[in-house]
């Protein structure tokens, strides 16, 4: 079945350092791709997405790009902040219903904590 | 504010009991999905309504329950509770039943003492 698999932390990092996490999947079909962050008491919010094979999501400077021929959806972000100290979710979207893409598929987790 | 509204935020009750977790989707949304995060089984997709029909079932034990009404709330029923119940519940809601981006809620802190 589909599934997702992420890079266990946690992950500490300097602030201004690089930041990568990884994430690969195993999904039949063509699943969108999506990065999830949960900052401390929050829910979860969508930080970026790839709907097809080449594309790069891009938001608040973090950038993650759909490959498909090594199955993963990396997430990186150039220079970090205090402020990114968060828990990040690799998900893809699942397939239901005669192939149709509903609910997702979480990773578990990776946390990121970055020191001033 | 990703305008997937839950209540109640924290929740404290005692094994046995049952509790109603309700949510209310963005404005527009027909899709309504149930999500548990544990510490030891992670984020798992429970079940999804689209439009007040069962779309999807997931990872769901059969002394939980839910439902969509007419006006596209969702209520999440857990009964019999037992300690490893205890856990964060989201809702998130999406436009249509698939292909469309899914927002979260806060979230429901279930303690089960």
């Amino acid at each position: 079945g589909n599934s997702v698999t992420q890079m266990e932390g946690p992950v500490t990092l300097s602030e201004e350092a690089f930041l990568t996490i990884n994430c690969t999947y195993t999904a039949t079909g063509y699943p969108s791709l999506f990065w999830y962050v949960q900052y401390p008491g929050e829910g979860l919010q969508l930080l970026l997405k790839a709907t097809k094979a080449d594309d790069k999501g891009s938001n608040k400077g973090f950038e993650a790009t759909y490959r498909k021929e090594t199955t993963s959806f990396h997430l990186e972000k150039g220079s970090v902040q205090v402020s990114d100290s968060a828990v990040y979710f690799c998900a893809l979207s699942g397939m239901n219903y005669g192939g149709s893409q509903g609910n997702l598929i979480f990773g578990k987790g990776t946390k990121l904590s970055v020191k001033p | 504010d990703s305008g997937v509204t839950q209540t109640p935020k924290h929740l404290i009750t005692a094994t046995g009991q049952r509790v109603t977790l309700r949510c209310s989707p963005r404005s527009g949304d027909l899709s309504v999905y149930w999500y548990q995060q544990s510490l030891d089984q992670g984020l798992q997709f429970l079940i999804q309504y689209y439009n007040g029909e069962e779309r999807a079932k997931g990872n769901i034990l059969e002394r939980f329950s839910a439902q969509q009404f007419p006006d596209l709330h969702s209520e999440l029923n857990l009964s019999s509770l037992e300690l490893g119940d205890s856990a964060l519940y989201f809702c998130a809601s999406s436009q249509q039943a698939s292909g469309n981006t899914i927002y979260f809620g806060e979230g429901s802190w279930l303690t089960v003492v």
